[in-house]
């Protein structure tokens, strides 16, 4: 199975600050990857696909990046809902497999 | 609006068996592949099992091959996961999930989880 790994596991930030979020895949995935934001107690939503195609009524304000083995995610502007859980995940073959998750709070 | 709402989450002993269901509406059920995916209390998300659009096609976590079993009723909407030899690893809200296609794509949206807990 293709192992994803994240980083940093955690972090606090500020609201209005950029942020960054790296995914590296064990082997490379071509674009076969997606991004995941959940907060407490509730379902994982879809942010980006595609490991650049954002998901009809995510604002803009997320981006993706990368190919291959290495793939960022990027808030440019952080918003207070965007304190959360983000993971990332391949589907470029099977079984899928998620990264260890990423979790964002208030600093 | 896609809703998935699941079904099924109970205490169970380790050993035992359970069956959770997963309703669906707002698409097409019929043309999607369909996935659990569970969630270990505190713990990241881990993929369970999919089943594609015409059930003609099953994948499984090593974790749970052998153990569990996904269908789905494309006449009734609805997916299913028949847990047998429960473990305590088992214990997790379980998550079913729309493929974005035929099942070698994201996951575009999710229910809200039912939780399954294996202890005695």
């Amino acid at each position: 199975a293709i192992r994803m790994t994240q980083s940093p596991s955690s972090f606090s930030a500020s609201t209005g600050d950029r942020v960054t979020i790296t995914c590296r895949a064990s082997q490379g995935i071509s674009s076969y990857l997606a991004w995941y934001q959940q907060k407490p107690g509730k379902a994982p939503k879809l942010l980006i696909y595609a490991a650049s195609t954002l998901q009809s009524g995510v604002p803009s304000r997320f981006s993706g990046s990368g190919s291959g083995t290495d793939f960022t995610l990027t808030i440019s502007c952080l918003q207070s809902e965007d304190f959360a859980t983000y993971y990332c995940q391949q589907y470029y073959s099977y079984p899928p497999t998620f990264g260890p998750g990423t979790k964002v709070d208030i600093k | 609006e896609v809703q998935l709402v699941e079904s099924g989450g109970v205490v169970v002993q380790p050993g035992g068996s359970l069956r959770l269901s997963c309703a669906a509406s707002g698409f097409t059920f019929d043309d999607y592949a369909m996935h659990w995916v569970r969630q270990a209390p505190g713990k990241g998300l881990e993929w369970v099992s999919l089943i594609s659009w015409d059930g003609g096609s099953t994948y499984y976590a090593d974790s749970v091959k052998g153990r569990f079993t996904i269908s789905r009723d494309n006449s009734k909407n609805s997916l299913y996961l028949q847990m047998n030899s429960l473990r305590a690893e088992d214990t997790a809200l379980y998550y079913c999930a729309k493929d974005e296609g035929d099942g070698y794509n994201c996951l575009d949206y999710w229910g809200q989880g039912t939780l399954v807990t294996v202890s005695s």
